[in-house]
């Protein structure tokens, strides 16, 4: 089974700062990696698919990058409504998808 | 607009039985594969199972193999889950999620809470 090893855990940031999130795969998922942000009793949302593409509707402040084993999530500039959880999810051979163990975003 | 409703949810006693329904509208049903995640509480997500758009292809996760049966019922726009002998760890919210690419889910439901406790 492929492993996803996503960082932080949590993280406290200002509104304004660059956030960046990474997660890591066991294996080569060439662009397979897909993030989502979960606000609390919400259901997850799309942000970011194949690594680096955009959902449509989602803000640009939002962007991925990576392939193979290493991914990096990034807020280029955190506002007040980014406050949530967020997961990387990697598509694959059984199990199909595998989500890392999630980044709670706080505001300091 | 896709809208994903999910419904069935409720306690029930550990080895007891729970359907779950989730009724889909907004985009062609039988067109797409569809599937359950499900997150216990306060922990993170875990894909549950996938069903094809014709149901010809099923998957599961080893931690419900043997256990859970995912179906859909295309005139009905429906996708179900039937959970037989059930433990307390799979109490969590579930959601029925599209993933108009197989790759990712762009849709989910707001979700339906199963407690497993007696």
């Amino acid at each position: 089974d492929i492993q996803m090893t996503q960082s932080p855990s949590s993280l406290s940031a200002s509104v304004g700062d660059r956030v960046t999130i990474t997660c890591q795969a066991s294996q080569d998922i060439s662009n397979y990696l897909n993030w989502y942000q979960q606000k609390p009793g919400k259901a997850p949302k799309l942000l970011i698919y194949d690594a680096s593409n955009l959902e449509t509707g989602v803000p640009s402040r939002f962007s991925g990058s990576g392939s193979g084993t290493d991914f990096t999530f990034t807020i280029s500039s955190l506002q007040p409504e980014d406050i949530a959880t967020y997961y990387c999810q990697q598509y694959d051979n059984l199990p199909l998808y595998t989500f890392g163990q999630g980044t709670k975003l706080e505001i300091k | 607009e896709v809208q994903l409703v999910e419904s069935g949810g409720g306690l029930v006693q550990p080895g007891g039985s729970l359907r779950l329904s989730c009724a889909a509208s907004g985009f062609t049903f039988s067109s797409y594969s569809m599937n359950w995640v499900r997150q216990a509480p306060g922990k993170g997500l875990e894909w549950v199972s996938y069903i094809s758009s014709s149901s010809s292809t099923i998957y599961y996760a080893d931690s419900v193999k043997g256990r859970f049966t995912i179906s859909r019922d295309n005139a009905k726009n429906s996708l179900y889950l039937q959970m037989n002998s059930l433990r307390d760890e799979d109490t969590a919210v579930y959601y029925c999620a599209l993933g108009r690419v197989v790759y990712y889910f762009d849709y989910w439901g707001q979700g339906t809470l199963v407690t497993v406790s007696s």
